[in-house]
């Protein structure tokens, strides 16, 4: 099955405790990126990423990395977190800018 | 302004009506437009994309562009209780790295 996945679902943690929230999609897709929606502001991309070793910001970057060593994975790092990065994290792909983009299932994420 | 503004909603509308939700952009070199639906807590799913002025059919649902007037909207045709969900538009925007902005969402209810 196509499916864009992203662990863990749910995570609260504390200020300043490093985390990653891990993204994977099997459609062989180029382009992936992440994105945090927020009660009033809609989904705003973090970083995004155009192919292996290729990644730029997006709208929000501050206090997020990410690397791309491999096609399928797109992890995401906070390495800081502050209760301003408490929000729903989505994970996206798609086979190339311009075409659909497909979603993970979110992570919820709180930061205390 | 806000890129990508859509009315926040609720839109309601009886079962088997057609509910219609617009959507307005602000970058003109936009090229891509996506209508995504988010169920609360989900993650958003894929209804429709369209890339030139006009309408393109799929089912019940309808999206129409009007790149003169930046303005893009989806159709729902004999609208149902489960089509309740935020309806989100999305707009590639024109720029080097040809992000995906998001509008806030329109809340779509559907009477029984």
């Amino acid at each position: 099955e196509a499916q864009v996945t992203q662990n863990p679902r749910y995570l609260i943690t504390v200020t300043g405790k490093k985390l990653t929230v891990t993204c994977s999609q099997n459609m062989n897709h180029e382009y992936m990126s992440w994105y945090r929606q927020d009660p009033g502001l809609g989904l705003r991309q973090i970083y995004y990423s155009m192919n292996v070793e290729v990644t730029d910001k997006g709208d929000v970057p501050e206090g997020y990395k990410v690397s791309r060593k491999e096609k399928r994975n797109f992890p995401l790092i906070l390495e800081s977190p502050s209760p301003n990065q408490t929000s729903l994290y989505f994970c996206a792909s798609s086979a190339r800018q311009g075409y659909e983009q497909y979603f993970g299932p979110g992570t919820r994420l709180t930061v205390t | 302004q806000k890129e990508v503004e859509q009315n926040s909603g609720p839109l309601s509308v009886p079962e088997g009506a057609i509910a219609s939700l617009n959507c307005t952009y602000s970058d003109r070199g936009s090229q891509s437009f996506f209508w995504y639906r988010q169920y609360s807590g989900k993650s958003p799913e894929l209804i429709m994309s369209i890339y030139s002025n006009g309408d393109k059919e799929d089912g019940r649902f309808t999206a129409q562009l009007n790149k003169a007037s930046q303005y893009v909207s989806l159709l729902i045709r004999d609208s149902q209780p489960s089509d309740s969900a935020t309806y989100l538009c999305a707009v590639e925007r024109d720029t080097g790295r040809r992000a995906l902005t998001f509008g806030s969402g329109t809340r779509l209810q559907v009477q029984p």
